[in-house]
């Protein structure tokens, strides 16, 4: 069955980076595109950008143009996010989700279990 | 960007009430909306794509509707399971997707 299997919890310091991995089964990778979806303690859900690695395009949420760049690894399946110049509100759990690359509605049907990321001095 | 609106922002209800969470868009969205509930500690879970489509494996109970900018998620017999947060995203600039702001649906 599907499968989005995501690194473990980071904690880091302000100022850093954190590089977050999605891995992606059960499905053929080519058809998708992978999405990264954080949430702060307490908030909504927040959409920053996604992958489509068949056309190796991406499109990022404007807050986060310049800061973050998602890439992702064919022969292994596996999305990336990596995010730079943390700061505390960047404590969240970030989430991979996918959605199918139609013409059609795009929904995410699939999404991992979510990597908590702790930014702290 | 196209923004989301829900509301109310949280509804208390009981078990066996019929609820209705409304979402509206910025901008005419067509019929690409979607909707998710999360559990805490949990992903969000797809429930309804395309406005009023559901999703394989959710119960009857839950329906949409709408198109254009006002949409609204029904649930026609609440569960117990049902209490959750539930969350509307717009998928019709797929460059650029967005979510509301959140339903916390409580027990009363």
């Amino acid at each position: 069955q599907v499968q989005l299997v995501q690194s473990g919890a980071a904690v880091k310091k302000p100022g850093s980076s954190v590089k977050v991995s999605c891995k992606a089964s059960g499905d053929t990778f080519s058809n998708y595109a992978i999405n990264w979806v954080r949430q702060a303690p307490g908030q909504g859900l927040e959409w920053m950008g996604g992958i489509m690695p068949v056309f190796r395009t991406t499109n990022y949420a404007q807050k986060f143009q310049g800061r973050v760049t998602i890439t992702a690894d064919d022969s292994t399946s596996t999305a990336y996010m990596e995010l730079r110049s943390l700061r505390s509100e960047d404590t969240a759990v970030y989430y991979c989700a996918r959605d199918e690359i139609t013409t059609g509605p795009r929904f995410f049907d699939y999404w991992g279990p979510g990597t908590l990321v702790t930014v702290s001095s | 960007d196209i923004q989301m609106t829900q509301s109310p922002s949280s509804l208390s209800a009981s078990v066996g009430d019929r609820v209705t969470i409304t979402c509206r868009a910025s901008e005419s969205i067509s019929s690409y909306l979607n909707w998710y509930q999360q559990k805490p500690g949990k992903a969000p879970k797809l429930l309804i794509y395309a406005a009023s489509s559901l999703q394989g494996g959710v119960p009857s109970r839950f329906s949409g509707s709408g198109s254009g900018t006002d949409f609204t998620l029904t649930i026609s017999s609440l569960q117990p399971e049902d209490f959750a947060t539930y969350y509307c995203q717009q998928s019709y600039n797929s460059q650029m997707y967005s979510f509301g702001q959140g339903t916390n649906l409580e027990i009363k």
